[in-house]
């Protein structure tokens, strides 16, 4: 059957230092994959998107990788800050166009 | 843009009480999607549509469950008859290429 698994359900880290969010997959061949952040009592928000045939994207201090042998992606947030603290959900395009299914997130908090 | 904008905010409801979310997507926004989020199960979708069509309804629960689109600019997810076990926070989402645009979101308690 089809699963999304993201590594640890909290992570903690120092302010300043570089969090490493980590999206398995099976069963799926995306054409996409997407990470959102989500704060308490709010929608997910998108950060990013990488396409199956790009290897690493970065946006200002956020780099994702997606390894389509190994079936992971990777989300990097270097020079943490405790406003970086959040929930991070990865999303895998499936069925029609447009649709994704999520995994069910790594909570993150930074330390000041 | 004020995003895409959902009422009620929370809904507490008794047990067998028909409940109707709604939901207004950004403008220009040709797909629209219902998703239902628990601490147990995540965030997973309803349904989509696509320029107002439903596209895949595969993820509502059951014929409890119905949603419309009426127009480009309005949805509704409606629950009839509502149980407690459909407590949890439904969010609308719209988009018009892959990134997807969450509303705030609406926090249904069935009592």
């Amino acid at each position: 059957s089809q699963k999304i698994e993201q590594n640890s359900e909290a992570l903690n880290i120092q302010e300043g230092k570089t969090a490493t969010l980590t999206c398995n997959y099976t069963n799926y061949s995306p054409a996409y994959l997407q990470w959102y952040r989500q704060d308490p009592g709010r929608g997910p928000v998108f950060l990013l998107l990488i396409r199956e045939n790009e290897k690493e994207k970065r946006k200002e201090r956020l780099k994702v990788t997606f390894d389509t042998t190994l079936k992971q992606s990777l989300f990097h947030i270097t020079a943490s800050q405790p406003a970086d603290s959040a929930t991070y959900l990865c999303a895998l395009s499936s069925g029609s166009a447009r649709q994704l299914t999520f995994g069910s997130g790594t909570q993150l908090t930074v330390l000041p | 843009d004020a995003g895409v904008i959902q009422s009620p905010r929370h809904e507490v409801t008794e047990m067998g009480q028909e409940v109707t979310l709604r939901c207004k997507p950004i403008s220009g926004h040709n797909s629209l999607f219902w998703y239902r989020q628990t601490m147990m199960r995540g965030l997973e979708l309803l349904i989509y549509f696509n320029n107002n069509v439903p596209i895949d309804d595969s993820g509502m629960p059951e014929d409890r469950f119905s949603a419309k689109m009426p127009n480009a600019s309005f949805s509704t997810l409606k629950i009839q008859p509502s149980e407690p076990r459909d407590s949890a926070v439904y969010f609308c989402a719209s988009s018009f290429t892959e990134e997807q645009f969450f509303g705030p979101g609406t926090r249904l308690t069935v009592l």
